[in-house]
């Protein structure tokens, strides 16, 4: 079982739409969550941390389920300029380095 | 300020050359990370520095791989005797003092030929 795991997609959406990503993670220890963004041909940036207590910035929501070991972002409001991979990150420990999902492709739509 | 970068940008080289990819961390920054991308899949964890200090090369594919990082600043990551299979693209990250947050450079796409 890989560690973190993600649905590819792609997942196309029409702008307006309110999408959702889940990803899981095998280390039940794990200690941090993020989600990251990459554009074509660009690099990762963080988008989220991911807390227990769920966060939100603007548009977008991230949970942390512990006991299911999974993770979830929500975008609300589609817009043209969230198509992008959105990479599931966990730090399994402190000072270690950080795994990532293959990536979820999104692309929204006119 | 600047952010990470990398040296050079593309890389095309013959089996069995040896190549070097810079790393230049954010000023100040403590960790530098390096990882490997394939085309549709995540950065995938190759080595890892705290200043000077190499904290792990668990990631490494092989003896071919090696990384350094001298001074605590500039990491060179070095393959020998390149094969076609090295070809990816290869990413450096850096984060600082007690940090998670990774911000990576634009990456040497390698192409062995």
């Amino acid at each position: 079982r890989k560690e973190v795991e993600q649905d590819p997609g792609p997942f196309n959406v029409p702008e307006g739409a309110t999408v959702a990503f889940n990803c899981t993670y095998s280390n039940s220890a794990s200690q941090s969550f993020f989600w990251y963004r990459q554009d074509c041909r660009k690099e990762p940036k963080l988008l989220m941390s991911v807390y227990s207590s769920g966060n939100e910035d603007g548009r977008f929501t991230a949970q942390l389920n512990r006991a299911s070991q999974y993770i979830s972002l929500l975008i609300r409001d589609s817009k043209l300029s969230d198509s992008a991979t959105y990479l599931c990150v966990v730090n399994p420990y402190k000072d270690t380095p950080l795994v990532f999902g293959k990536g979820t492709r999104l692309s929204v739509i006119a | 300020g600047a952010g990470v970068s990398q040296s050079p940008r593309y890389k095309v080289t013959k089996r069995g050359q040896d190549v070097a990819l810079r790393c230049d961390p954010i000023s100040g920054h403590v960790s530098l990370y390096w990882y490997r991308q394939a085309l549709g899949q995540g950065p995938e964890f190759l080595t890892y520095f705290n200043y000077e200090a190499q904290q792990d090369k668990s990631g490494l594919p092989n003896d071919r791989f090696s990384a350094e990082r001298p001074e605590g600043s500039i990491s060179t990551l070095t393959i020998q005797r390149t094969e076609q299979r090295d070809s990816a693209m290869y990413r450096c990250a850096s984060s600082g003092t007690g940090a998670e947050t990774q911000y990576f450079g634009p990456g040497t796409r390698l192409l062995v030929l």
